[in-house]
């Protein structure tokens, strides 16, 4: 079983409509969470870190559920500049674990 | 804002041939990281360094080496280069806790094994 799990999409949405994606992750043990975006040919950048309780960040919300061992990112409001790939990383011994990423593309 | 570059953008290289992608950093990171990016399968750790001289094992070391001489500069090395190493081969840094989880990534290297 891959360590992080990610549904690859792609999730195709109109502009101004809410788009949500989980990944899932193996070791219960865990210990930070992690949304990246990727722009096409590209590299990664952080998009943002997710704490326990649940955090926003403009038009982001991302959420982390320990029991069910999975992360989410909520996008409100889509804009076509949102279209990317976002990659979700988990930290297991201070070493950072990907998940393959998950397309979003938001259209006019 | 720091900046990660990697040597080569584009590269097409022979079976068998030894591959050199270097990256370097100017933020004076502790650590760096090696990943390949392959369709369907994402970010793969090759090696990383906490330090000079300093390296280790990522989950897929196999067919590749490293080499932390200077702090600010991380080579990976392919001593004989296999079709199944066509990827994209992205360098990254982070200062000193890796958990805070801002790893800087350089704009890749895409690799071509013929």
């Amino acid at each position: 079983r891959k360590e992080v799990e990610q549904d690859p999409g792609p999730f195709n949405v109109p502009e101004g409509a809410t788009v949500a994606f989980n990944c899932t992750y193996s070791n219960s043990a865990s210990q930070s969470f992690f949304w990246y975006r990727q722009d096409c040919r590209k590299e990664p950048k952080l998009l943002m870190s997710v704490y326990s309780s649940g955090n926003e960040d403009g038009r982001f919300t991302a959420q982390l559920n320990r029991a069910s061992q999975y992360i989410s990112l909520l996008i409100r409001d889509s804009k076509l500049s949102d279209s990317a790939t976002y990659l979700c990383a988990v930290t297991n011994d201070y070493k950072l674990s990907f998940g393959a990423g998950t397309t979003v593309t938001v259209r006019a | 804002d720091v900046k990660v570059t990697q040597s080569s953008r584009y590269l097409v290289k022979r079976t068998g041939e030894k591959v050199f992608l270097e990256c370097v950093q100017d933020m004076d990171h502790e650590n760096m990281f090696w990943y390949r990016q392959d369709p369907g399968l994402g970010l793969r750790l090759i090696y990383f360094s906490y330090d000079v001289k300093m390296k280790e094992k990522g989950d897929i070391p196999e067919g590749y080496s490293v080499s932390r001489e200077k702090k600010e500069r991380f080579s990976l090395i392919l001593e004989s280069a296999s079709t199944n190493q066509t990827s994209m081969y992205l360098c990254a840094t982070c200062g000193a806790e890796t958990n805070t989880g801002e790893l800087f990534f350089g704009e890749g290297s895409r690799l071509t094994v013929l």
